[in-house]
């Protein structure tokens, strides 16, 4: 079984500055690793995926993140974070059926 | 990837009644999934619904409170049985693309956010 980890409840950061929104995961098998995105009262949105090859992964809005397999580790990063992003963020982890996702990371972004 | 059509987006139930969520997808796929986002928190897997089968239920969960229906490979329902206020939440419904490199993936319905009175 697969097992998420958000390290952090809330990360309040000031507008402009780089923000990093950390995950671990958990698994006796080869995984799939995706991270999403709720703005207040909206669905969920897919920032990136980790499926294969390059560890370090681009997604929209600016997004990136890296897979670290011997820190089992996921970790979300933007250089820059703008008003907008202010939402809630989820890492999830699948061993290629089930999506287990983690508690959540809500972003606050000051002005 | 495959779009979910997800019925209804919101309600207001009397406790004590069911409330049956409806979840069309424009493909086939293989695989479906039922998951509760309580109030502020995140989201809870509750079953896989297996097409032909008895749906697979995480622990927590039970078929005589969330009996899921899956006759073919576009479509799933998940009824809310006998309902009280701790079940006032968003469900949502999944669904796997197993396509090939960049198109695997999971697709969301939009929600159905239930309010028991």
């Amino acid at each position: 079984a697969q097992s998420v980890t958000q390290l952090d409840s809330q990360v309040p950061v000031f507008e402009e500055a780089p923000v990093e929104l950390r995950c671990n995961y958990s698994s006796s098998v080869s995984v799939y690793l995706f991270w999403y995105v709720q703005y207040p009262n909206q669905g969920l949105q897919l920032l990136l995926k980790y499926l294969s090859g390059s560890t370090l992964v681009k997604g929209i809005n600016g997004f990136e993140a890296e897979f670290n397999k011997s820190q089992t580790s996921f970790h979300l990063r933007k250089p820059s974070v703008h008003i907008s992003d202010t939402a809630e963020y989820f890492c999830a982890v699948t061993g290629a059926q089930k999506l287990v996702f983690g508690q959540g990371t809500r972003l606050t972004i000051n002005p | 990837s495959a779009v979910i059509s997800q019925k209804p987006s919101r309600d207001i139930c009397q406790r004590g009644t069911s409330l049956t969520i409806q979840c069309q997808v424009d493909s086939q796929v293989t695989m479906m999934f039922w998951y509760r986002q309580q109030p502020g928190q995140s989201l809870t897997l509750i079953a896989t619904a297996n097409q032909g089968s008895e749906a697979t239920y995480e622990s927590g969960f039970v078929i005589d409170k969330f009996p899921i229906s899956r006759p073919n490979l576009t479509f799933s329902t998940l009824t809310v049985s006998n309902m009280s206020p701790e079940d006032s939440s968003i469900y949502l419904c999944s669904a796997l693309n197993r396509g090939r490199g960049a198109n695997y993936g999971y697709t969301f319905g939009s929600g159905t956010r239930l309010t028991v009175v």
